[in-house]
């Protein structure tokens, strides 16, 4: 069974850092594309970025690019976003998503985790 | 990128169809047949329906269906059941490597 847990969310203040994690299970996560998406509180969906399976390439929305980072680690199945320069428009729950497993296409996202919070405020 | 332009609700009765539009830009709909849908309850994280513009993941019901014209996208569910009700979201991708969603479509069964 698939499953994508995600941990590290919590308040911070307008300005500060938070590093996000995700860990991965029940398939065969090397293989493929990962990618970050977040829902403001009462909001719809807002992609953040995307990272290959060999992690060569990255992608990022334009309201992040510069102070967020995705990384991943294949060895111990875990997805990483590192959030710097934080705002609070950036509190949002953040969901972590595999690739779809029968499409090359990244844009796919078939498993979702349940979401780590994420409030900026002071 | 704009967020696409989704309807912010549709409703119906059990058994009718309801179409949910998507509109976008030659930058993303209208460029490519990256398209998909997303069905997500409330407080439960999404779920994918639709990609390609017109498949299905396993599992998905038949009544769901998608397509495209131009650029703008359209999802229907046929035969609407009470378990449909929820918040939809198209999503595409684009000309600059990214993905844009559209705002939600809060689908009710009345």
């Amino acid at each position: 069974e698939v499953q994508l847990l995600e941990s590290g969310g919590g308040l911070v203040q307008p300005g500060g850092s938070l590093r996000l994690s995700c860990a991965a299970s029940g398939f065969t996560f090397r293989s493929h594309a990962m990618s970050w998406v977040r829902q403001a509180p009462g909001k719809g969906l807002e992609w953040v970025s995307v990272i290959s399976a060999n992690a060569d390439t990255r992608y990022y929305a334009d309201s992040v690019r510069g102070r967020f980072t995705i990384s991943r680690d294949n060895s111990k199945d875990t997805l990483d976003l590192q959030m710097h320069s934080l705002r609070a428009e950036d509190t949002a729950l953040y969901y972590c998503a595999k690739r779809l497993s029968y499409s090359s296409n990244w844009s796919y996202l078939d498993y979702w985790g349940q979401g780590a919070l994420v409030t900026v405020s002071s | 990128q704009s967020a696409l332009t989704q309807p912010p609700s549709v409703s119906g009765s059990p058994g009718q169809s309801v179409t949910i539009s998507c509109t976008g830009t030659s930058n993303d709909i209208g460029g490519y047949n990256s398209v998909s849908w997303y069905q997500q309850p409330p407080g439960t994280a999404p779920k994918l329906m639709i990609y390609d513009v017109s498949d299905r993941p396993s599992g998905v019901p038949d009544r769901f269906s998608g397509s495209k014209s131009g650029n703008t996208a359209s999802l229907t569910i046929s035969g609407l059941q009470a378990e449909d009700e929820a918040n939809y979201y198209c999503c595409s991708y684009t000309r600059t490597n990214t993905l844009v969603f559209g705002g939600g479509t809060k689908v009710t069964v009345l």
